[in-house]
Formats: structure tokens, C-alpha cells, sequence
């Protein structure tokens, strides 16, 4: 059973830092990977999409990255802002059922970017 | 693209009521995804469809909830009666083929 898993639950740093943010899943045969980000009260507003045959994706000052050996995704957020301030979270496809386009979720990052 | 929308964004309602949900998707979509999301349980997929066609409902909480989705620009969810428990916050979302899903804004339930 696939699960997906995200640390920190929260995170609070001073403007300009560049971070990292981390997503682990338990069965490596995934077909893609999907980081969003999603204000309070909010949707979720698709970030990067990375396929299994990439290794990054940039969007920007972000950067994402796979290593499906190792069931892990990275979100690197360069010289954050206070209009990053958002929940974070990564989702993968439950292909264990079979289903390409479902998509478990991590229960996200709450990242906090003070001035 | 206006991109996915939802109405209505806030639905209050009393225990036994019907609730419709409703969803336009982006024009060009072939797939549609019906979430809900607690503070308790996440982000879960409850149904999707694919060319219209109810592709898996495995995440249909009880027979109380339903989904259609009569044609390509417009779907809903339904449940009927509504419980407290119900209440969360329903998203719609939609992508073509297998990439990226763009979520629509949500349309927070309570159920009193």
C-alpha cells in the first residue's frame, strides 16, 4: 500500500533562506510526482510535476526533485519570501490500485516565511 | 482559462438535508476528480471519471453520496441526507490524461 509521507509537519523561517522540504513514499513504482502548494481557505495550486524518468523539475525558485530508489522527493525553495508562506504538499498516484490518476497525498508542510 | 470552478464556495445546512455540489471542469479535460479534505483524514479521493464515465467510486464514504456527470463541462456530488461528518471542505479537480491535476477553490460544507 502506497503511503506518502512529509517532513516537517511545519516550518518557520526568516525571509531570504533557501529550504528544503521533503516527501518519502513507500513503493517506488510511481508513474509521476505532484508538489502543490495550497493557501489557507484555498485550493491547491499545481507547483511542478515530475515524471519517473526525471530526475528535477524547475519552476522558478523552486526546484524539485526524485529519486525513486529511495521513495524521495525534495522541494527546494530558493531565497523564500513571506508570499511563501502556504502548506506544501506532495501526492503521488495509488498505482497499487491500479489507478494512474490517484492520487495519494502527504499530509503537507505548513511553512511559515516571517519578514 | 477561467480554470476549474466550483459553486456554491460555502454551503451551510442542517442534519437530513440535501446537499448538490457542483463542478465545471477546464474545457479540454478528459478527467475529473471529486476530493474532500478534513482536518482529521486529509486530502481523499472520493470519485473520478473519465469521458464522463464513473471510472472508481471506491472512495465513496456510503451510499448517502452520489456523483454525476451528465455531460463534458459540468458534474455534481450529491449526498443525501447530509450528517455532521459530512462536514469538510469538497474540491473538484480535472486534467488531460495523466498530468497534472488543477484543483478548483473548494466548496466548504457544514452540516449542523
Amino acid at each position: 500500500k502506497q503511503e506518502v509521507t512529509q517532513i516537517p509537519a511545519a516550518l518557520s523561517v526568516p525571509e531570504g533562506e533557501n529550504l528544503v522540504l521533503n516527501c518519502s513514499f513507500t513503493d517506488s513504482a510511481i508513474y509521476n510526482l505532484q508538489w502543490f502548494r495550497q493557501d489557507p481557505g484555498k485550493g491547491l495550486t499545481s507547483l511542478l510535476l515530475i515524471q519517473s524518468s526525471q530526475r528535477e523539475q524547475t519552476s522558478g525558485r523552486l526546484n524539485a526533485s526524485l529519486d525513486k530508489s529511495s521513495g524521495r522527493s525534495t522541494l527546494y525553495i530558493a531565497a523564500s519570501q513571506p508570499g511563501d508562506s502556504a502548506t506544501y504538499l506532495c501526492a503521488v498516484p495509488n498505482l497499487f490500485s491500479g489507478g494512474y490518476n490517484k492520487l495519494i497525498f502527504g499530509a503537507g508542510t505548513r511553512l511559515a516565511v516571517h519578514p | 482559462d477561467a480554470g476549474v470552478i466550483q459553486s456554491p464556495r460555502h454551503e451551510v445546512t442542517e442534519m437530513g438535508q440535501e446537499v448538490t455540489l457542483r463542478c465545471k471542469p477546464i474545457s479540454g479535460h478528459d478527467y475529473l476528480f471529486w476530493y474532500r479534505q478534513t482536518m482529521m483524514r486529509g486530502l481523499e479521493l472520493l470519485i473520478y471519471f473519465n469521458n464522463n464515465v464513473p471510472i472508481d467510486d471506491s472512495g465513496m464514504p456510503e451510499d448517502r453520496f452520489s456523483a454525476k456527470m451528465p455531460n463534458a463541462s459540468f458534474s455534481t456530488l450529491k449526498i443525501q441526507p447530509s450528517e455532521p461528518r459530512d462536514s469538510a471542505v469538497y474540491f473538484c479537480a480535472s486534467s488531460f490524461g495523466r498530468n497534472e491535476q488543477f484543483f478548483g477553490p473548494g466548496t466548504r460544507l457544514t452540516v449542523l
